[in-house]
């Protein structure tokens, strides 16, 4: 079974409006972290935001947030207000706990395109 | 800020000649990570380390080798170059503290033509 799963291979959203990207996951881990990065085109990884799965809030970074639902077992990333520099690949990824290694699992992407 | 490193930054070589990408982080991170990517595309673990002298493969099969002979450095090395070994490689580390909240830092990558 998948650790991470991203439904949308691509989106559009219009400059300024807010997107919401997919991600669920699964582990039987009661300890593990989620996180979001992007890629641009350049192809450097950027850390963008972390959840963690004791957390009782969501995380939020600037424009960044991330919409845990525990029970869903997704962890949704939202961006408000869409900039052209949002163009990018953006992945989801999940860091399990001690008891399984603190192995680190990465989803297929979804590539988001911001149109003017 | 992340202190990870890899050279070269891109790279045209013929089949089979032998390659060497080189990875080095001044982080002291104990668990380091070479992928795979082609582009727009997903993540794929070739090999990774938890230490000195500890190498394992990853999910992907891979004909390339690693080394890791100092904590800071994590080369992958290509025996012999195909067309097929044409792709981004990414090295990312992190500490080795049981710590599920700490982030991989990702290199800025290597981007490899094989002609």
């Amino acid at each position: 079974a998948q650790k991470i799963t991203q439904t949308q291979p691509g989106m559009f959203v219009q400059e300024k409006e807010a997107v919401t990207l997919d991600c669920t996951y699964d582990t039987s881990d009661p300890s593990y972290g989620l996180f979001w990065y992007k890629q641009p085109s350049s192809g450097e990884m950027i850390f963008l935001i972390y959840q963690g799965s004791y957390d009782q809030q969501n995380a939020t970074e600037g424009r960044y947030s991330l919409n845990f639902q525990k029970a869903r077992k997704s962890a949704n990333l939202v961006i408000s207000a869409s900039q052209l520099g949002d163009s990018a690949m953006y992945f989801c990824a999940m860091r399990e706990g001690p008891s399984t290694g603190n192995q680190f699992y990465f989803g297929t992407g979804t590539s988001l395109t911001v149109i003017p | 800020e992340a202190d990870i490193y890899q050279t070269p930054r891109y790279l045209v070589i013929g089949t089979g000649k032998k390659i060497t990408l080189e990875c080095s982080q001044t982080m002291g991170h104990d668990k380091m990570y070479w992928y795979q990517q082609d582009p727009g595309m997903e993540l794929h673990l070739i090999h990774y380390s938890y230490g000195v002298n500890s190498t394992e493969k990853g999910d992907l099969s891979s004909e390339s080798t690693v080394s890791r002979i100092r904590t800071e450095h994590f080369p992958l090395t290509l025996e012999s170059a195909r067309p097929s070994h044409t792709s981004q490689y990414l090295c990312a580390s992190n500490p080795g503290v049981e710590n599920f909240t700490e982030t991989q830092y990702f290199g800025p990558g290597t981007r490899l033509l094989v002609l």
